[in-house]
Formats: C-alpha cells, sequence, structure tokens
C-alpha cells in the first residue's frame, strides 16, 4: 500500500466550476500538508501549505485536512484554464532529528483540465 | 527568486550509458534532492542531500549514485543506463530549518534510454 494515494483522474470541468482533490495516507505521523501545482513542462511549485487539522484559504484556493480520517483535499472554486495543470499532495513528518527533515512524501497526481 | 536549473532538458542515451545530470541551485539552499516523476506513480525520491558531501538514501535508490561536492551543485548519477530509468527527473532545493519552507523545483530532464 502506498503511505499517499491520490484520486487519478483525470479530471475535465467547465469554467467556472468548483474542483475538488483529494488524497488519502496512512501514516499517522505526517504532520505538515501540501499542494503544489504542475504546468506542464515545468517543475511543481508550492500552491498551499497546511499544519495538522483544518481549513486554509488563499483565493479561490481553500486545503482542508482531516487528521481523524487521515483525508486531505483542495478545493477551487469559480475554477479558469489557467487552473489547468497536474495537482501533487505531498506531506512530510515532524523533524526526526536530522536527515529526514524536508523529506516530503507526494501523491501521484491529478491532472486537472478546466474548459472555457 | 530561487532558480533551481537543471543542464538539460532532454536527453536520450543508450543502455549501458554512464548519464550525469546536473543541478544547480542559487540561493544557498542546504537541502538537495533528486525525485523522478512517472505517470501513475507521481514523484518518487531517489536521493537527497542536506550538506555537502553528504547523501541519504530516498525511496529508489537502486541504480542510482549522486555528488554534492559543492552546496550549490547536486549531481545524479546513473552508472549502468538500463531502460527502465526512462523517466522525467526533478531535482529540487531547500532551506533548513523551516518546517513550512517548500521545495523548490527545476523545470525537469526528460531521460530516454533506449
Amino acid at each position: 500500500q502506498k503511505e499517499v494515494e491520490q484520486d487519478p483522474g483525470p479530471l475535465s470541468v467547465p469554467e467556472g466550476a468548483i474542483v475538488s482533490l483529494n488524497c488519502t495516507y496512512s501514516n499517522s505521523a505526517f504532520q505538515y500538508f501540501m499542494w503544489y501545482r504542475q504546468y506542464s513542462r515545468k517543475g511543481p511549485e508550492l500552491l498551499m501549505y497546511t499544519y495538522s487539522s483544518g481549513n486554509k484559504e488563499d483565493g479561490r484556493f481553500t486545503a482542508q485536512v482531516d487528521k481523524s480520517s487521515k483525508y486531505i483535499s483542495l478545493f477551487i472554486r469559480d475554477s479558469q484554464p489557467s487552473d489547468s495543470a497536474t495537482y501533487l499532495c505531498a506531506m512530510r513528518l515532524p523533524n526526526a532529528g536530522g536527515t529526514s527533515y524536508g523529506k516530503l512524501t507526494f501523491g501521484q497526481g491529478t491532472i486537472l483540465t478546466v474548459h472555457p | 527568486d530561487v532558480k533551481v536549473t537543471q543542464s538539460s532538458r532532454y536527453l536520450v542515451k543508450r543502455t549501458g550509458e554512464k548519464v550525469f545530470l546536473e543541478c544547480v541551485q542559487d540561493m544557498d539552499h542546504e537541502n538537495m534532492f533528486w525525485y523522478r516523476q512517472d505517470p501513475g506513480l507521481g514523484l518518487r525520491l531517489i536521493y537527497f542531500s542536506y550538506d555537502v558531501k553528504m547523501k541519504e538514501k530516498g525511496d529508489i535508490p537502486e541504480g542510482y549514485s549522486v555528488s554534492r561536492e559543492k552546496k550549490e551543485r547536486f549531481s545524479l548519477i546513473l552508472e549502468s543506463a538500463s531502460t527502465n530509468q526512462t523517466s522525467m527527473y526533478l531535482c529540487a532545493s531547500s532551506p533548513q530549518g523551516f518546517y513550512n519552507s517548500p521545495l523548490h523545483f527545476g523545470n525537469g530532464t526528460r531521460l530516454t534510454v533506449t
């Protein structure tokens, strides 16, 4: 079983739709949760970062973490064609002291297409 | 603005060749990482380094080695390339000491081994 499972998609939605992207994880020690966005032919870039359970909002984007269910989500409101990209969830353990620090575990990625 | 530069965008090599993938970052970051990205598998960590000359195996180190002689440069080496190493390779860097510090990625090297 993979440590992080992400809904594979692909997802195709009309402009203006609400998009929900989801990941589940098996390691309850994960404490830091991130969403990266990757445009075609580019490297991933950090979109949202959350710590522990709860919601975090940034413009049209909301990141949600439910640690009891080991489930995280990214919601995109009023989706735009410019949101078309691959979205990757990622998780990080607390600092174990030394070499594991900074290491992220990624989900498989979901390809999102928003058509006009 | 952080810049992570990977030396080649596309690379085609033959089976058995020794392959070097180079990565340079310009933000004095302590941590550097090599990932490979494959459809349906996401990003998988090959190796990472948290200091010059220091390295740690990631989740899939077999068939790879790394070198970090200078802080800004992290090289991935395929000792004897095989077709199952055909993939997109992504280098990343991050500063040490901050839980919410993001990884800064390069734009990737697409390697094809024939």
